[in-house]
């Protein structure tokens, strides 16, 4: 069974300080992982997703992700935070061995940047 | 460019009220997805369709029903509306069958049960 698990429920940062949101993942077959994001009152936006190829994916807003297939991580980052990223994150997936198309979600994580 | 679009933004119902959700995409997305989102607990899938006429069940399906007449529209039926539902509900569609397409998300119903 798909699971994904997103160990902090709140990540404090500074602005301009680089920012790490942690994500690990179980699929049975080939992982599609995926990064949102949810501003309030608004549903979620999709930032980057990883398929295959390059374990490092970049995406909307300066936004990166490394793909880890030994840790089964996909850790979202970003060098330089804003206080505009301040929302709440997404890690999400799905079985690629399978074909599948449901999406499996994490609880999120609260991204928390400070002036 | 409207994308997923839901309606009412929110409501109240009292226990044993029925109500639908509706859910309309201008993206000729074949697939629709309703998702339920509870505090600290992420998103569960409720219902989901891949094309019109056909649905299924999710993670969390009872007490919800679901049909998809056309491509475009996706409505979320609750029959007998339980303090249980509670919760923002979001509707979801996604461009093909490939497990590479994100999904494209409404703003959400937020919904309580009193």
């Amino acid at each position: 069974a798909q699971s994904v698990a997103q160990p902090e429920d709140q990540v404090n940062v500074a602005e301009g300080n680089p920012l790490t949101v942690k994500c690990t993942y179980s699929v049975s077959g080939n992982p599609y992982l995926f990064w949102y994001v949810q501003y309030p009152n608004r549903g979620l936006q999709f930032l980057l997703k990883y398929i295959t190829g390059d374990n490092l994916v970049k995406g909307s807003y300066g936004f990166e992700a490394e793909f880890n297939k030994s840790q089964t991580s996909f850790h979202l980052k970003k060098p330089s935070a804003l206080v505009s990223d301040s929302a709440l994150y997404f890690c999400a997936v799905r079985d690629g061995g399978t074909g599948g198309f449901k999406t499996i979600f994490g609880a999120g994580t609260r991204l928390f940047v400070k002036a | 460019n409207a994308g997923v679009t839901q309606t009412p933004k929110f409501r109240i119902l009292k226990i044993g009220q029925s109500m639908t959700l509706q859910c309309t995409q201008d993206m000729n997305h074949n697939y629709m997805y309703w998702y339920r989102q509870d505090p600290g607990m992420g998103l569960k899938l409720i219902y989901y369709s891949v094309g019109a006429g056909i649905t299924d069940k999710g993670e969390v399906p009872n007490g919800y029903n679901v049909s998809r007449s056309t491509t475009e529209d996706f409505p979320l039926r609750l029959e007998l509306a339980a303090p249980s539902q509670t919760s923002v509900y979001f509707c979801a569609s996604s461009e093909s069958t490939g497990a590479n397409s994100p999904l494209h998300f409404g703003n959400g119903t937020r919904l309580t049960v009193t």
